[in-house]
């Protein structure tokens, strides 16, 4: 079975200052690794994801993550953050062997204030 | 815009009854994807179809059933609600979807949810 962990519910911060969302997964296999966004009454939107290769995965929006294998971990950065980047963002895993389905974790909630 | 519409936008019905949420994918995507996200659970996958055919299943409900159709749109029905079935259920779609963990390398586009109110 897999799980996904999102340590943080909220996390506030100030415009243009950077952010660091964090996901720690659990899978015993290898996995594919994902984020997505949520804007107030929206859909989710795939922010990036790693499916092999470097372990630096860039995405929409000027985020990226690093998919760290030793510490189980696929957190997400940006350097410096909008007003818009204020959604809901879902970290997500799937097994890349055998049947597998997409596993959600519970969401934190970046606030971003002037 | 993603592309995929989902009717209704909202819906409110009483505990026992039965409703029909209904998805259109993105054009030319083979797989649909239903999720369910409230409050309790959070985020949760029920149930995948590819070109018509059962592709993948998460915790989706016995009370709870989809198809796919040749056109490609899919709906998905709840019966028996209950208080607990409350939730927005989202539909996504996906180009291709091969079978099990391949499926899921595909980009999924939302939609924009339906908003289920049990009363």
């Amino acid at each position: 079975a897999q799980s996904v962990t999102q340590l943080d519910s909220q996390v506030p911060v100030f415009e243009e200052a950077p952010v660091e969302l964090r996901c720690n997964y659990s899978s015993s296999v290898s996995v594919y690794l994902f984020w997505y966004v949520q804007y107030p009454n929206q859909g989710l939107q795939l922010l990036l994801k790693y499916l092999s290769g470097s372990t630096l995965v860039k995405g929409i929006n000027g985020f990226e993550a690093e998919f760290n294998k030793s510490q189980t971990s696929f957190h997400l950065r940006k350097p410096s953050v909008h007003i818009s980047d204020t959604a809901e963002y879902f970290c997500a895993v799937s097994s890349n062997s055998g049947y597998s389905t997409l596993t959600f974790g519970k969401g934190t909630m970046l606030l971003v204030s002037p | 815009d993603s592309g995929v519409t989902q009717t209704p936008k909202h819906l409110i019905t009483a505990t026992g009854q039965r409703v029909t949420l209904r998805c259109s994918p993105r054009s030319g995507d083979l797989s649909v994807y239903w999720y369910q996200q409230s409050l309790d659970q959070g985020l949760q996958f029920l149930i995948q179809y590819y070109n018509g055919e059962e592709r993948a299943k998460g915790n989706i409900l016995e009370r709870f059933s989809a198809q796919q159709f040749p056109d490609l749109h899919s709906e998905l029905n709840l019966s028996s609600l209950e208080l607990g079935d409350s939730a927005l259920y989202f539909c996504a779609s996906s180009p291709s979807g091969t079978s099990g963990s391949l499926g899921w390398t595909d980009t999924q586009y939302f939609g924009p949810g339906t908003r289920l109110t049990v009363l």
